[in-house]
Formats: structure tokens, sequence, C-alpha cells
């Protein structure tokens, strides 16, 4: 029972490279999301998917890019990294009832020097 | 647009004690949900229980309950008989069920430690 799964767990990368945290999830649900957590600020919502072909932005999308051709899979690039995106990362997907609770990845550690 | 407050950065309780972590919300949609999620110091999100604005009575889950008060906006979460593996920060979050989107505003958490 796998869940959500998040890799890697932990990357460093200098300013202006380019990463992709993948995710994917293994119980065919409908809705997916990355959030960034940093100290004091709780989760924010950078991109999130509603089905296979939408995506839409979050609260904070800016240097964020996703994508979602498959139900499972949901990955995150950043584009040219800044320092300002050293962050703890989490991909999540819940069912499409509006009780359903998030679902979360272990989280990857993101550290851009 | 959503909003989660949650006031208390950090919180200590004796171990057996209850304990009450205040959440309070703002949104213009009559229709929505509320959750709570742990967060150990090992970094995964675990779900904890769930509040619909139109269910009426407070949510419980074993030794999690929820004290919904709807005209108040607030949802604070209850503990009883704290345990010392109940140290974690805790994160309040809401979702309005208006359109088809199910993302969830989360608060900036409470840092719970239960002494011994």
């Amino acid at each position: 029972n796998a869940g959500v799964t998040q890799t890697p767990k932990f990357q460093v990368l200098k300013t202006g490279q380019s990463m992709t945290l993948q995710c994917a999830q293994d119980m065919n649900h409908e809705y997916m999301s990355w959030y960034r957590q940093d100290p004091g600020m709780g989760l924010r919502l950078i991109h999130y998917s509603v089905g296979a072909g939408i995506t839409d932005q979050g609260e904070v999308p800016n240097g964020y890019n996703v994508s979602r051709s498959t139900t499972e899979d949901f990955p995150l690039r950043l584009l040219s990294a800044a320092p300002s995106q050293t962050s703890v990362y989490f991909c999540a997907s819940s069912y499409s009832g509006r009780s359903g609770e998030l679902f979360f990845g272990e989280g990857s550690r993101l550290t851009v020097l | 647009a959503q909003k989660i407050t949650q006031t208390q950065p950090g919180m200590f309780v004796q171990e057996k004690e209850a304990v009450t972590l205040d959440c309070t919300y703002d949104t213009s949609d009559p229709s929505y949900g509320l959750f709570w999620y742990k967060q150990p110091s090992s970094g995964e999100m675990i779900f904890l229980i769930y509040q619909g604005s139109y269910d009426q009575q407070n949510a419980t889950e074993g030794r999690y309950s929820l004290n919904f008060q709807k005209a108040r906006k607030s949802a604070n979460l209850v503990i009883s008989a704290s345990q010392l593996g109940d140290s974690a920060m805790y994160f309040c979050a809401m979702r309005d069920f208006s359109g088809s989107a199910r993302q969830l505003t989360f608060g900036s958490g409470t840092q719970l430690t239960v002494l011994p």
C-alpha cells in the first residue's frame, strides 16, 4: 500500500539549476496538489490538478510548473531554482468527495544554494 | 478568500491532561469542511479529524474531538488524556465546497509539547 510517493526525499541545487520533484499515487484519486512548507507559514498551495490534463495555480505558483498527463503522476518542475525556493515540498491527493482528506507524501526537502 | 488562524505558536500540556488547540476561520461560503492534521518531528502529515459545516454534532475520533462553534467560526481541536507521542505540530485546514476545487487552506500551526 504505497499511497503517495515522492522522490527525491532530499535535494541540493545551485541557483539557476532546474529539477523535477516526482509524485505518484496509486489510489486512483482525481485531485492532486503540491504544497510548500516554510517555518511559521504552514503549508501553502503551489499548484493543483482536478484530473488528468487539468491543472491550476494555487497561492504561490511563481517559479514552478506542473503537468498531469496521467491520473497517477503529478510532477513539479522548478524552472530556475532560487534560494527562496528552499523549502519542504509535499505532494498530496484526495478523492473527489467533499469530505475527502488529503493523503500526503513523505515530503521532499530542497535546499537551493 | 479563505483564511485560517491558529493563534498559539506553541503549547505545553502535562501528560494525561486534556488540551485545546485553537483554530478560527474566515469564509463567505456557507458550505465547507474543516480538517486537523498532525505533523510529528519525523515530518509526515497525519489526518486526525474532519467536521462538515452542516454536521449536527461535533466530530470525535478516539481521543480527538472537534469543538465546532459555527457562529464564532471556530474549530478547536481537543486532545484528551495527552500522551508523550502527541508532541507534534498541529495544523488546522479548511476546504470551501464551492466549485470543483478540492484544495485545503492551512493555518500556520501550533507546536504542542507534552511534558512527562
